[in-house]
């Protein structure tokens, strides 16, 4: 089956950085995406990988190893307003998305 | 219109009643998929479509059906709901389909649908 795991919750601080995980299981590979999802709204791209290594877009990184099936997403300097779920999904052999659960990470100050 | 809208926001049915939930895109996407979210279990597909006249389904389709008659709408239709479809509903479009290894999905405002 096709399977992809990432922690359930995740707490940080303000002003921290946080590293999240996503390993997977799918049949065929062909693209890695995060998605941020804030309580109550829909699913924003934030990143997509393909090839490995690291991904950098402003505060946010995302890297991917394909040998291993994992990718993180990197967040740094995190804000109150990073408070989100945030979703791993890869592209399988048969171009769909497969998703994550998500995590919901939960920001102090 | 810009990008993906639902109607309605929110539902509360009967169960045994019929409803369809309405999307609508505006990006000339050829690709649009429905997808329930439920607490811990993150976004299952339920039907989808690479294209105009043509659907698919996902993986959790049963009770559900879906039609395409042109690129822009893509509703969803419970012929007779149940309670386990109590969910939020989300209505996703992409600019390219299957056979493309890049299918960033746009997704609209969700629809809550509690069925008692």
């Amino acid at each position: 089956g096709q399977n992809i795991d990432q922690p359930t919750e995740m707490t940080a601080t303000e002003g921290a950085i946080v590293q999240i995980n996503c390993t997977y299981q799918t049949s065929g590979f062909n693209g890695l995406f995060w998605y941020q999802q804030h309580a109550g709204e829909a699913p924003t791209f934030l990143s997509y990988n393909v090839l490995d290594g690291l991904e950098e877009k402003g505060r946010f990184s995302s890297f991917l190893s394909r040998s291993k099936g994992y990718s993180y997403l990197l967040l740094k300097e995190l804000q109150m307003k990073d408070s989100a779920s945030y979703l791993c999904a890869v592209t399988d052999s048969n171009y769909q998305l497969i998703w994550g659960a998500g995590t919901k990470l939960i920001i102090k100050p | 219109i810009a990008g993906i809208t639902q109607a309605p926001t929110s539902q509360i049915l009967a169960a045994g009643r019929r409803m369809t939930l309405r999307c609508t895109q505006d990006m000339r996407h050829n690709a649009m998929y429905w997808y329930r979210q439920d607490l811990g279990l993150g976004l299952r597909l339920i039907h989808y479509s690479n294209t105009a006249g043509t659907t698919g389904k996902g993986e959790v389709p049963d009770g559900y059906s879906v039609s395409r008659a042109n690129t822009d709408d893509f509703p969803l239709t419970l012929a007779s709901a149940v309670p386990s479809q109590t969910s939020v509903y989300f209505c996703a479009s992409s600019e390219i389909g299957a056979g493309s290894d890049y299918n960033e999905q746009f997704f609209g405002p969700g629809t809550r649908l509690t069925v008692l």
